[in-house]
């Protein structure tokens, strides 16, 4: 079955780091980029940025560039999202997703909830 | 980085009822626009892409239509399960923005 499936819900406190994960199967993970979306409680979508997980070739949307690492390891299928200092801001519902061929989007991860709390 | 704008923002309507739902593109994107639908705790599952083109499985009482900066989502006869968040998406141009999604309720 070609799914992405993401590491499970994280509570951490301000300061603190964090990394996620998603991880593609039954397809060739190294020939599709893997995009990252933020939804924070009650609102709508925000790309974040996407990595080619071949050669690691990353772009970010400019509102998130030095907030957050877009990584990925294809030895194992997998891409990263990564902070060094969370905020209560960062509170959200983060999704991964891949782009096909056509440009859009046909694959998504089931989402992690990051909650950042003191 | 064109902005889509959607409209309306919330949409009551009834089981049986058409409707339709518009996003329109501050630049001219082409056909490159994909249509979600979302529930909630859910993920974004993509509906149309390429403005009119089907996703495999997707009911076939959902249609997309327009090109250049206005684009529809037509559903032609709603269902329960129909009852959802729709997001209109450009990847035109990265990062490949959202509309800020419309609220489809129960009347």
């Amino acid at each position: 079955e070609v799914q992405l499936v993401q590491s499970g819900a994280e509570v951490k406190k301000p300061g603190e780091s964090l990394k996620i994960s998603c991880q593609g199967s039954g397809y060739t993970f190294t020939n599709y980029w893997i995009g990252w979306v933020r939804q924070m409680p009650g609102k709508g979508l925000e790309w974040m940025g996407i990595i080619y997980p071949d050669d690691s070739d990353t772009r970010y949307r400019p509102s998130f560039q030095g907030q957050v690492t877009i990584s990925a390891d294809k030895s194992i299928s997998t891409a990263y999202l990564q902070w060094s200092s969370l905020k209560a801001s960062d509170t959200a519902m983060y999704y991964c997703a891949r782009r096909g061929s056509g440009g859009y989007y046909s694959l998504w991860g089931q989402g992690t909830l990051v909650t950042v709390s003191s | 980085d064109s902005q889509l704008t959607q409209s309306p923002s919330t949409l009551s309507a009834s089981v049986g009822d058409r409707v339709t739902i518009t996003c329109r593109a501050s630049q001219s994107i082409g056909s490159w626009l994909s249509w979600y639908q979302q529930k909630p705790g859910k993920a974004p599952k993509l509906l149309i892409y390429k403005a009119s083109s089907l996703e495999s499985g997707v009911p076939s009482r959902f249609s997309g239509g327009g090109s250049g900066t206005e684009f529809t989502l037509t559903i032609s006869s709603l269902q329960p399960d129909d009852f959802a968040t729709y997001y209109c998406q450009q990847y035109n141009s990265y990062p490949g923005t959202f509309g800020q999604g419309t609220k489809l309720e129960i009347k």
